[in-house]
């Protein structure tokens, strides 16, 4: 069964500065999407970023980037200039890509994000 | 943009009372899921559903569970004989994925939080 950690609970990071939020998964399988979740206050889970196993080219979305390491089985978030509203909990995920293969979300823990002003 | 929307958002039962949660997925969507997250812990995986029926579904998904698609719109998760157990946040989900411009990334609503008592 594929699993995904968390290893940090809790990280901070001030305004405008960078944050690298870290994720590790655990799978037999060679083709997966990875994705990054945030959850606010407000507890719904709003979609950031989206990764392809197949893709070498690690996806970005604005101030939102990954590091993807396939060997590794590492999939890390960076928070580029951040923003009070960036302050939320943060989930990364696994879902298998393979043919007949899950269609579940497997979940981390999550990391909370304080943003100081 | 088109969202899943979920309704109650608050939903407060007494044990052993029979619940039901709607959902409406995004229009295009012929995937359904529903996740729950008890307070503090990870976002679990509960059941998909697609071409009216269920695809895959989880442990946690007994036989106090079911899922219905009672119109075009509508997505339901009832649970039959609520335990205190049963007191978590309960997300819909839908995906495109049969689309061939699917992404096949799943959307999540803003959750229905159930207080069993």
């Amino acid at each position: 069964a594929q699993t995904v950690t968390q290893s940090q609970p809790e990280m901070s990071v001030q305004e405008a500065e960078t944050v690298t939020l870290s994720c590790t998964y655990d799978t037999s399988e060679s083709d997966y999407y990875l994705f990054w979740y945030k959850q606010p206050p407000s507890r719904q889970m709003i979609l950031v970023i989206r990764q392809e196993a197949y893709k070498q080219q690690n996806a970005t979305e604005n101030r939102f980037s990954v590091n993807f390491q396939k060997a590794a089985k590492s999939f890390s978030l960076k928070i580029s200039d951040s923003q009070l509203g960036d302050a939320a909990m943060y989930f990364c995920a696994y879902r298998s890509a393979s043919w007949g293969g899950s269609e579940k979300l497997v979940f981390g823990k999550g990391t909370k994000l304080t943003v100081n002003p | 943009e088109p969202e899943v929307t979920q309704t109650p958002s608050h939903q407060v039962t007494q044990m052993g009372q029979e619940v039901i949660l709607r959902c409406v997925p995004i229009s295009n969507h012929l995937y359904f899921y529903w996740y729950r997250q008890i307070l503090g812990q990870k976002v679990e995986f509960l059941v998909s559903f697609y071409n009216n029926e269920i695809s895959e579904k989880s442990e946690i998904f007994d036989d106090q569970f079911s899922v219905e698609r009672p119109d075009g719109s509508n997505f339901t998760l009832k649970i039959r004989s609520t335990k205190l157990e049963d007191s978590a946040m309960y997300f819909c989900a839908s995906s495109d994925r049969t689309a061939s411009t699917s992404t096949d990334t799943q959307y999540f609503g803003p959750g229905t939080r159930l207080t069993v008592l």
